[in-house]
């Protein structure tokens, strides 16, 4: 079946590390997308990417960082710079902007928890 | 800042009820979509609503657009306790450009059996 996953569903980071979170997508869209969301709000955009090795920065990009080496693959490594991370990560995907419908795709998400 | 902001902020009804939710955007639009999110997990497509366009069914599904107002609603027919979800709308400028989609900060639904 087509989608996205993203991995792992948890995962907890010490003050000072990095931590990458995975996504891969099978629906064969050029651009994905980042996304955190905090508990109770809506979504913010931290990076997206409309074709291999090319990202910009999104509403909140500070203190992350992403790669597009890949057409499926979109990590993005939350960095020791990023004061607070403690939050829920999604991934997503879409086709290029057509000026058609532009539906996004999410994957389960990611939780991320600072100990 | 958010483009969209959702009304009520938190909705409880009981099974078979109807649910009503609200949408508010401050900038002109080419389409608003809802899309729902379980506790927990990604957000899943539920309709699209065009500019051009003042009601679509999808289901029991009614969403409407008025663009004078800049709001748009979402009504949710003979509820279940399986659309317990969140719900968020999204809105796309008439310029295009998919990074620039952005989600309002939802509404938490609650159906009770």
């Amino acid at each position: 079946d087509g989608g996205i996953t993203q991995s792992p569903k948890y995962l907890f980071r010490k003050e000072g590390q990095n931590v990458t979170l995975s996504c891969e997508q099978n629906l064969n869209h050029d651009a994905m997308y980042w996304y955190r969301q905090d508990p109770g709000q809506g979504l913010r955009l931290i990076y997206y990417s409309q074709i291999v090795n090319d990202f910009q920065k999104g509403d909140i990009a500070e203190g992350y960082s992403v790669s597009r080496e890949k057409k499926e693959s979109f990590p993005l490594t939350v960095t020791s710079a990023q004061k607070n991370p403690t939050a829920f990560y999604l991934c997503a995907s879409s086709i290029p902007w057509t000026g058609e419908v532009n539906t996004i795709y999410f994957g389960e998400g990611s939780w991320l928890t600072v100990v | 800042s958010q483009q969209g902001e959702e009304d009520p902020q938190a909705l409880s009804i009981q099974e078979g009820e109807n649910a009503t939710m609200n949408c508010s955007y401050k900038t002109s639009i080419n389409n608003l979509q809802w899309y729902r999110q379980n506790s927990g997990r990604g957000l899943v497509h539920l309709i699209l609503i065009r500019s051009n366009e003042r009601e679509k069914h999808s289901g029991r599904l009614r969403v409407t657009l008025d663009t004078s107002k800049k709001s748009s609603s979402l009504l949710i027919t003979a509820s279940r306790a399986a659309d317990t979800a969140s719900y968020f709308c999204a809105t796309s400028p008439p310029s295009g450009g998919y990074q620039k989609v952005t989600f309002g900060t939802g509404t938490k639904l609650q159906v009770i059996p």
